[in-house]
């Protein structure tokens, strides 16, 4: 167990509708990344919050938005769902986001299963 | 951009055999390098990690990993794999000159799928 929890675990849901994915990251960790995994594109960095600011944007569709808020928690809102949306996302946390070491020792909660129908 | 390559897809080894996973990477200076291991339906747990120092590395899980610099490959080994060990590997990338406060995002491989045979 990582200590970052992820809810819901799987979600199912039909195209063009809204979802929100819940992440809490390990205690003390202020940094919190979302990616995504699919057979297609395989494992993409989404987005990075620290502290409750955006910090980077990776391959984070416009359609695609996240905010962590000020007891850390992070979600990640995905809207006008199509078919390809339909993967695994993973949040990750991290102590902190000063580049150092602390900032790329991650730690992967379960997921969530996205399916679109 | 760094970028990484498991140019292995699927491994099949014998249970008790060694296992030597590839990895290797592309990158201006000395990266920082992970094995991530994700069990079926399971999320990614961190092996092992490489930041500077001694490059070989002890990890989780009875795992080691060599970090060389000439041929930019971070291999990830085991004397004796068990059942348990049947799982998809990822070796993963963090480029700390380049980051600048938001940069830390990890650069994953397209993993390796372990199967282990009795």
């Amino acid at each position: 167990d990582s200590g970052v929890t992820q809810t819901p675990k799987h979600l199912i849901t039909a195209t063009g509708q809204r979802v929100t994915l819940r992440c809490s990251p390990r205690s003390g960790d202020l940094s919190v990344y979302w990616y995504q995994q699919s057979l297609d594109q395989g494992l993409q960095f989404l987005i990075h919050y620290y502290n409750g600011e955006e910090r980077a944007k990776g391959n984070i569709l416009e359609r695609f938005s996240a905010q962590q808020f000020p007891d850390l928690h992070s979600e990640l809102n995905l809207s006008s769902l199509e078919l390809g949306d339909s993967a695994l996302y993973f949040c990750a946390s991290s102590v902190d986001a000063s580049g150092g070491l602390g900032s790329y020792e991650q730690y992967f909660g379960p997921g969530t299963r996205l399916t679109v129908t | 951009a760094q970028s990484v390559t498991q140019p292995d897809i699927h491994i099949t080894v014998s249970e008790g055999a060694s296992l030597e996973l590839r990895c290797n990477y592309s990158y201006g200076a000395t990266p920082y390098l992970f094995w991530y291991v994700q069990s079926p339906g399971q999320g990614l747990q961190l092996l092992l990690k490489y930041f500077s120092g001694d490059t070989l590395v002890q990890g989780i899980k009875g795992f080691e990993a060599e970090f060389k610099r000439s041929q930019s490959s971070f291999n990830l080994r085991k004397p004796s794999v068990h059942w348990s060990d049947a799982a998809e590997y990822f070796c993963a990338v963090g480029a700390p000159e380049i980051s600048n406060f938001g940069n830390e995002k990890l650069t994953f491989g397209t993993g390796t799928r372990l199967t282990i045979i009795p």
